[in-house]
This record gives C-alpha cells, sequence and structure tokens, in this order.
C-alpha cells in the first residue's frame, strides 16, 4: 500500500518556539494532504487540507497564521506551529490523498509535539 | 454536512469471538466507507474500504457491510486476536466535500486473551 512519513515523530521544544513537521508521500504522487490533531482517547479533528502549489484550506477555528502549511510539491507537505505554546501539545497527523475517484487517505505515523 | 455516528465506543471481546462496530452516515451522496485501526501512538492504518455500488466486502478475517438504504455499514471481526486491540475509526466521503471524509469518534476494541 502506499506509504506516508512524518518527521519528527516526537518533538519537545520550548515555550514561544517554532516548530516544523514534515509530511512525505513515499510512493505515489499526494495532490492532497491533510493535517490532523488528534488529543489523547479522541477522534481526529481536521485542522486543514492542502494541496499543492496552492494556498491550503483551514477548517473552522484553526488560525492560520499560527498552524503555517506549505505543500510545495506532489510528495511533501509541512505543517509549522508558530510561536508554540503548552496548549499547542497534541498529536498531529498528515494524511495524503492517492489521486484516485474516491478519497484513498493514507496516514502517517504521527508527530507527538510537547511544548514546555 | 455529513454527520457520522459509530458505535460501540469501546468494546471487549474473548479472543476467538467476533467483534462488530457499526456506523451510520447522514448524507446519502456519499460513496466511500474507509476503516483504519489506530494502534497506540501511531497513526491510522487503513484496514479495508468499501463503495457505494458494493453491499460486502471481505478481507481474510475482516470484512464491511453497507446499508445504502438505511445509511449504515459495519465492520465485522472474525476470530479475534489480542493484536487485533486497537481504536477503529470509521469514515465516509462524497466527491463533492473537498476530498474530505468525516470521521466516526472511534471504538476502542480490547481482545482478552
Amino acid at each position: 500500500g502506499a506509504v506516508v512519513s512524518q518527521h519528527p515523530s516526537w518533538v519537545i521544544c520550548k515555550s514561544g518556539t517554532s516548530v516544523k513537521i514534515e509530511c512525505r508521500s513515499l510512493d505515489f504522487q499526494a495532490t492532497t494532504m491533510f493535517w490532523y490533531r488528534q488529543f489523547p482517547k479522541q477522534s481526529l479533528m481536521l485542522m486543514a487540507t492542502s494541496n499543492e502549489g496552492s494556498k491550503a484550506t483551514y477548517e473552522q477555528g484553526v488560525e492560520k497564521d499560527k498552524f503555517l502549511i506549505n505543500h510545495a510539491s506532489l510528495t511533501l507537505s509541512t505543517l509549522t506551529v508558530t510561536s508554540a505554546h503548552p496548549e499547542d501539545s497534541s498529536f498531529y497527523i498528515c494524511s495524503a490523498r492517492t489521486s484516485g475517484s474516491y478519497n484513498e487517505q493514507f496516514f502517517g505515523p504521527g508527530t507527538r509535539l510537547t511544548v514546555l | 454536512g455529513e454527520n457520522v455516528e459509530q458505535h460501540p465506543s469501546t468494546l471487549s471481546v474473548q479472543e476467538g469471538d467476533s467483534a462488530v462496530i457499526k456506523c451510520t452516515y447522514s448524507d446519502s451522496a456519499s460513496n466511500y466507507f474507509p476503516w483504519y485501526k489506530q494502534e497506540l501512538g501511531k497513526g491510522p492504518q487503513l484496514i479495508i474500504d468499501i463503495r457505494s455500488n458494493v453491499g460486502e466486502k471481505k478481507d481474510q478475517r475482516i470484512a464491511v457491510t453497507l446499508n445504502k438504504t438505511a445509511k449504515h455499514f459495519s465492520l465485522h471481526i472474525t476470530e479475534t486476536q489480542p493484536e487485533d486491540s486497537a481504536v477503529y475509526f470509521c469514515a465516509a466521503y462524497k466527491r463533492t466535500n473537498a476530498g474530505k471524509s468525516t470521521f466516526g469518534d472511534g471504538t476502542t476494541l480490547t481482545v482478552k486473551p
């Protein structure tokens, strides 16, 4: 099946710093990637939809200036958490969609962000 | 918009028994229904999916059924094993929703040895 990687798998940072998370589709081209946030024992919360070469579309309530998304190529999307605060601590997961007719999404392994 | 409800939220079965998780959706235009398994600290993994032109699909011990009229679909796991223990998410998708899927809240399955 299609493989999606994320880097780093975990990161600890100080409050006020910025953190970049990379999401790569390793064996297919992804015109669309999605970024999710997941709190413990909860479902996936969609943050934004990222289309290659265009601006990301953010879900209601998600601050686009705080969560910067760049989808510069068909295999790479990045999420930058700017001026991170403890409340940004969470599990961030990306997924990449294949170019087929249906929304076959393949998820990355996730990135655990802890802001001190 | 689409609303997906998933039941039960937790399910505990004895090893070897079957497990069934059910989801209902609200938008009759949804046409693709994947199921994901998420192990602790990992990303969700697609385990099986079904399209609206099919009523049932099976892959070894896992099967999914779809009732379009009633707008519900179910995941069936037979001969459960401890390694089946995980959180399972259902989702519903329609092409006109900007490629987004709507997820259920998840079911925590525990298989007791």
